[in-house]
């Protein structure tokens, strides 16, 4: 089946540490997105990426980086710079109008 | 300074009662508007859009009412049932957004609670 895949689906991390978010599609989408949601709140982008090796960033990118070497992979890295990481994040995928989220990671900073 | 605003968090209705779901903006920019519905622990579903050239869009039991010199809109649901219980969140663009193949940011309010009771 066609979708989109985020793992892990919980995510624990020290403070003070980096942690890679994973999300591939094998929808053959073009876009990709990455979306943070705090209890309470809508969906805010971090970081887009409409094509293969380009990228920008969104409403709240300090503290994230992505990379999109292939069109199916669209990682995001929670770096230590972010000051409050502890949320749960949304990859979504679009290809001419037809949008889909994936299931989310929930991340937890101890 | 929040630009799409849900004032509810919660609300509960009967089966097979309407459900309406109000959201409110405050830019004028703003001509593209969608609802998401999520369950817990699931990435959000597109459910019903409409642009600003129309003040209302029908899909089967889901409804959306745009005032535009309100800058309010609303999704009716008829009727409702048990499996609409989730978070719907209402979204807004200044032109086509990205998740519809546009090029332009959508902005999120926080969300609605929709619960509904057999």
């Amino acid at each position: 089946d066609g979708g989109i895949t985020q793992s892990p689906k919980y995510l624990f991390r020290k403070e003070g540490q980096n942690v890679t978010l994973s999300c591939e599609q094998n929808l053959n989408h073009d876009a990709m997105y990455w979306y943070r949601q705090d209890p309470g709140q809508g969906l805010r982008l971090i970081y887009y990426s409409q094509i293969v090796n380009d990228f920008q960033k969104g409403d709240i990118a300090e503290g994230y980086s992505v990379s999109r070497e292939k069109k199916e992979s669209f990682p995001l890295t929670v770096t230590s710079a972010q000051k409050n990481p502890t949320a749960f994040y949304l990859c979504a995928s679009n290809r001419g109008g037809l949008e889909f989220f994936g299931p989310g990671t929930r991340l937890t900073v101890l | 300074d929040q630009q799409v605003k849900q004032n509810s968090p919660s609300l509960s209705v009967q089966e097979g009662r309407i459900s309406i779901l109000n959201c409110d903006y405050t830019n004028s920019m703003f001509d593209y508007f969608l609802w998401y519905k999520k369950y817990p622990a699931e990435g959000p579903t597109f459910l019903i859009s409409i642009s600003s050239i129309k003040d209302k869009n029908e899909d089967g039991r889901f409804t959306v009412f745009l005032n535009k010199s309100a800058k309010h809109l609303s999704l009716h649901i008829v009727p409702s049932q048990p499996g609409d219980s989730a978070v719907y969140f209402c979204a807004a663009s200044a032109g086509m957004p990205h998740l519809q193949g546009g090029s332009e940011k959508l902005v999120f309010g926080k969300g609605t609670k929709l619960t509904v009771n057999p």
